[in-house]
């Protein structure tokens, strides 16, 4: 089983409507998790960190669901702007190891006029 | 402050031919990474340096090497260029260990090609 598996899409939206992309991990001892945004041919930008509560900013929500193992982001409201790559991101291991952050390969989102 | 930076932004080599991966931050971080990137693959992990005078291997470290030159600058090595090694490698750089807290800056990748 892969560490971090993402739906690759692509997930075609319309401007306005509301976008879910889960993620799921496969080391239940993981540590820390994250969104990250990749724009086409540009460098990985931190969205966000996801929290056990879950946590909003703005129009976006992400969840954490350790018994699953499972991570969601949720975009409201969608933005011709929010067209990107979305990389799911575990850090597995805690103490000496926590260096090594695990990205999954990403779902790709474009959202149409 | 320009964050991390990386050069050459392009790269073209030839088998068996070497060059050096230039990597420098000015955010006083500790710790600096180097990853690449392949078409269908998430981020891999080559190196990476906890703090200023060590480093060790991360997922794929093999066929490359690197230097953490001083607090600033991170270089990773090709000895000998395999055309496995076209990729887009990315540096990055963390104030400490990653965390909830302590978010992971990129730099803007180089494109090597090895033909």
């Amino acid at each position: 089983r892969k560490e971090v598996e993402q739906d690759p899409g692509p997930f075609n939206v319309p401007e306005g409507a509301t976008v879910a992309f889960n993620c799921t991990y496969s080391n239940s001892a993981s540590q820390s998790f994250f969104w990250y945004r990749q724009d086409c041919r540009k460098e990985p930008k931190l969205l966000m960190s996801v929290y056990s509560s879950g946590n909003e900013d703005g129009r976006f929500t992400a969840q954490l669901n350790r018994a699953s193992q499972y991570i969601s982001l949720l975009i409201r409201d969608s933005k011709l702007s929010d067209s990107a790559t979305y990389l799911c991101v575990v850090l597995p291991y805690s103490g000496a190891g926590s260096y090594q952050l695990t990205f999954g390969k990403g779902t790709k989102l474009s959202v149409i006029p | 402050n320009a964050g991390v930076t990386q050069t050459p932004k392009f790269q073209v080599l030839k088998t068996g031919q070497s060059m050096t991966l230039q990597c420098a931050q000015d955010m006083n971080h500790n710790s600096m990474y180097w990853y690449r990137q392949d078409p269908g693959m998430g981020l891999r992990l080559i190196y990476y340096s906890a703090s200023e005078g060590t480093t060790d291997k991360g997922e794929v470290p093999n066929g490359y090497n690197v230097s953490r030159l001083n607090k600033r600058e991170f270089s990773l090595r090709l000895e000998s260029a395999a055309p496995s090694q076209t990729s887009v490698y990315f540096c990055a750089s963390t104030a400490e260990r990653v965390s909830s807290y302590n978010e992971q800056f990129f730099g803007p990748g180089t494109r090597l090609t090895v033909l």
